[in-house]
């Protein structure tokens, strides 16, 4: 069974950092290009970053370039969200979201992690 | 990139049909065959609904479709059921950037 786990969300000052990890489980990692996608407290889902196979080709959402760094290590079967310079804006529900082998929708999807910024 | 633009929010009777509308533009919707939908329940992840514009994963029921036509795509519920109750959202792949997803849609059964 696919299973995709995030953890590490939790409250942070404004200009703060925070590590998102996201543990998955039940298919081969390395084979799956990974999303980081958020939702912000009454508002909708917005994609936030994405990583290749081997991460050798990232790509960040405007909101976030500069600020966030996605990586992940196929040995141990995570992926990661690196937040600096956090902002009121960056509060919302983080999730890890699986893209379809060969295609282009998020298949699996964590229950996700929850991310406040505030002082 | 901009969110591609949903309705707020449908209603219908249980039996009844829905539609809900994703309109972008002819950089992400108008020139992919790529748009997806996902189904979210409160406080639940997102559910993968239909892929590829008009293709639904194994288990979810026949009574949700999906086509496109130019820079609009659309989902149907047809024969809507008490758990059909759910936010709604569109996604497009969109080449570089590569992914946006609509502004969501609120599904109500009367």
């Amino acid at each position: 069974e696919v299973q995709l786990v995030e953890s590490g969300g939790g409250l942070v000052q404004p200009g703060g950092s925070l590590r998102l990890s996201c543990a998955a489980s039940g298919f081969t990692f390395s084979g799956y290009e990974m999303h980081w996608v958020r939702r912000a407290p009454g508002k909708g889902l917005e994609w936030v970053s994405y990583i290749s196979t081997s991460g050798s080709t990232i790509y960040y959402a405007d909101s976030v370039k500069g600020r966030f760094t996605i990586s992940r290590d196929n040995a141990k079967n995570s992926l990661y969200l690196q937040m600096n310079s956090l902002r009121a804006e960056d509060t919302a529900v983080y999730y890890c979201a699986r893209e379809e082998k060969d295609g282009y929708n998020f298949d699996y999807w964590g229950q996700g992690t929850l991310v406040t910024v505030s002082s | 990139q901009s969110a591609l633009t949903q309705p707020r929010s449908v209603s219908g009777s249980p039996g009844q049909s829905v539609s809900i509308s994703c309109t972008g533009t002819s950089s992400d919707v108008g020139s992919y065959n790529y748009v997806s939908w996902y189904q979210q329940h409160p406080g639940k992840a997102p559910k993968l609904m239909i892929y590829d514009v008009t293709k639904r994963p194994s288990g979810v029921p026949d009574r949700f479709s999906g086509s496109k036509s130019g820079n609009t795509a659309s989902l149907t519920i047809s024969g809507l059921q008490a758990e059909d109750e759910a936010d709604y959202y569109c996604c497009s792949y969109a080449g570089s950037y590569p992914y946006v997803f609509g502004t969501g849609t609120k599904v109500t059964v009367l």
